[in-house]
C-alpha cells in the first residue's frame, strides 16, 4: 500500500513569509505526527493529531500550527518565517495513539525541506 | 537533562565487528523503547522495539533494556558497510506532559569501514 506522502518536497521562502506543508498518511492510519529535523537539534516533536484533534504538542512557538482533516490528511503551517525555521519537516503516521493500540512504530514520509532566505 | 540522550559519535567500526550504540532516558515510567535507522538523505525507519527488561534479538540486531538504570542499547553483530547510518533511540513518554510523545535522541552516526 502507498506510504506517507508529503508535499512539497522542497521549497524556498523568505523571512516573514508563511508556508503550508501537506501530509497524506498511510491508508487506515488515524494518527499523524510532525517533526522538525535539523543538524544541530536532531528530530524535534512538533505536534500529533488523531481524529482531527491535536493530542500532543511540542515546545515550539505559536507560529507553528497544524490541523487534520476528516480523511486523516494533515497540514502544518509556519507563519512569519525566520531563518532558523530552515529544516527538514517530517510527517509520520501510525495506527493509533499511546493507550489506543499504539505500537510506537511511526512510518515517515520523505519530508519537506524548507529553506528560509 | 535531555529526555533522551545518545552518544553522538561518530562511531567507526571495521566490517565484521560488533557496533554498540547506547541511549539513556529521563522518564522513569516509560515503557516503550525503539531504535530507528536513518540513512543519509532518507527518512527514519523502525528497526527494533523493546518493552521488557533484558535482551531482544532480531537477526544481527540485539536491543537491550535496563529500566532500573534507564538505559537502552543496540548491538549490531557482524557489522556491514550497509549498516552505515544514523541510529536514533526513541522513547514513548508515560508521565506528565510527556505522555504519549515519542521523543528521539540526537542520533549516533555509525560508519562501518571495509
Amino acid at each position: 500500500k502507498a506510504g506517507v506522502t508529503q508535499t512539497p518536497r522542497y521549497l524556498i521562502k523568505t523571512r516573514g513569509q508563511q508556508v503550508t506543508l501537506s501530509c497524506s498518511p498511510i491508508s487506515g492510519h488515524r494518527s499523524v505526527s510532525w517533526y522538525q529535523q535539523t543538524p544541530g537539534q536532531g528530530l524535534q516533536f512538533l505536534f500529533e493529531y488523531f481524529s482531527e484533534t491535536q493530542r500532543n504538542k511540542g515546545n515550539f512557538p505559536g507560529r507553528f500550527s497544524g490541523r487534520q482533516f476528516s480523511n486523516s490528511r494533515s497540514e502544518m503551517n509556519v507563519s512569519t518565517l525566520e531563518l532558523g525555521d530552515s529544516a527538514l519537516y517530517l510527517c509520520a503516521s501510525s495506527q493509533g495513539l499511546a493507550g489506543v493500540g499504539y505500537t510506537g512504530e511511526l512510518f515517515f514520509g520523505e519530508g519537506s525541506r524548507l529553506t528560509v532566505l | 537533562q535531555k529526555e533522551v540522550e545518545q552518544n553522538s559519535g561518530p562511531l567507526s567500526v571495521p566490517e565484521g565487528a560488533i557496533a554498540s550504540l547506547n541511549c539513556t532516558y529521563s522518564d522513569r515510567v516509560s515503557q516503550s523503547f525503539f531504535w530507528y535507522r536513518q540513512y543519509s538523505g532518507k527518512s527514519p525507519e523502525l528497526i527494533m522495539s523493546i518493552y521488557s527488561n533484558g535482551d531482544k534479538e532480531d537477526g544481527r540486531f540485539t536491543a537491550q533494556l535496563n529500566k532500573a538504570s534507564q538505559y537502552v542499547s543496540l548491538l549490531i553483530r557482524d557489522s556491514q558497510p550497509s549498516d552505515s547510518a544514523t541510529y536514533l533511540c526513541a522513547v514513548v513518554g508515560a508521565g506528565g506532559t510527556s505522555y504519549g510523545k515519542l521523543t528521539f535522541g540526537q542520533g549516533t552516526i555509525l560508519t562501518v569501514h571495509p
